[in-house]
């Protein structure tokens, strides 16, 4: 099975300051699609960025960046200039094909992330 | 607006008591997917569809059941359900293929005493 890692259970980050979210990965899958999501505290899961395999340049969206590195397997998000509203739960997650032509959308387990006046 | 929505939001119900929860989108997406949600554990694919009347199980599909009879529906069923199924549970639709985003609906919460 597709595995995601995410080894930061809790992090703190000062507003205004940048901070970066790890998530590694493993599959032997050549195409696959890395995603970011965010859970804030009223439980909706919000779509911020997303990666394909194949892409050469990092995603960005806005204040959201993807740090691939394909070689490491790992697909950090960096969010520039941390706004109070950031606080939330962050979720790494891959997407991968299955043989009978599905897929599975597989997660980590999350990092909490408090932002701070 | 294109959105996944879900019904109900909340729910507290007692063990064996059937229940469905729906799930309907507004995208024409193809694919749509089921999911749980626990603490520590992050979420678990529970099924998936491809297409209409096309399902497939995830991660842990023991204790549900689904139906795809049109692109747009895709409930999720508990025909017996227990107290180890109380979860969060999110519908979720994309285009197609594993690099299209999911989009979520808003979840269901669901307490099974």
């Amino acid at each position: 099975a597709q595995k995601i890692t995410q080894t930061q259970p809790g992090m703190f980050v000062q507003e205004k300051e940048a901070v970066t979210l790890d998530c590694t990965y493993d599959t032997s899958d050549q195409s696959y699609g890395l995603f970011w999501y965010k859970q804030p505290s009223s439980g909706e899961m919000i779509f911020l960025i997303y990666q394909g395999s194949y892409d050469e340049q990092n995603a960005t969206e806005g204040r959201y960046s993807l740090n691939f590195q394909k070689a490491r397997k790992s697909a950090n998000l960096v969010i520039s200039a941390s706004q109070l509203g950031d606080s939330a739960m962050y979720f790494c997650a891959m997407s991968s094909p299955l043989i009978n032509s599905g897929y599975a959308l597989n997660f980590g387990k999350g990092t909490s992330l408090l932002v701070t006046p | 607006e294109a959105q996944v929505t879900q019904n109900p939001r909340y729910l507290i119900t007692v063990t064996g008591k059937k229940l469905t929860v729906t799930c309907s989108q507004n995208m024409n997406h193809e694919y749509m997917s089921w999911y749980r949600q626990d603490p520590g554990l992050g979420l678990r694919q529970i099924y998936y569809s491809m297409n209409v009347e096309v399902t497939d199980k995830g991660d842990v599909p023991e204790g549900y059941k689904v139906s795809r009879k049109e692109k747009r529906n895709f409930p999720l069923i508990l025909e017996s359900p227990s107290p180890n199924q109380t979860s969060l549970y999110f519908c979720a639709s994309s285009d197609r293929g594993p690099t299209d985003t999911q989009y979520f609906g808003p979840g269901t919460r669901l307490t099974v005493l």
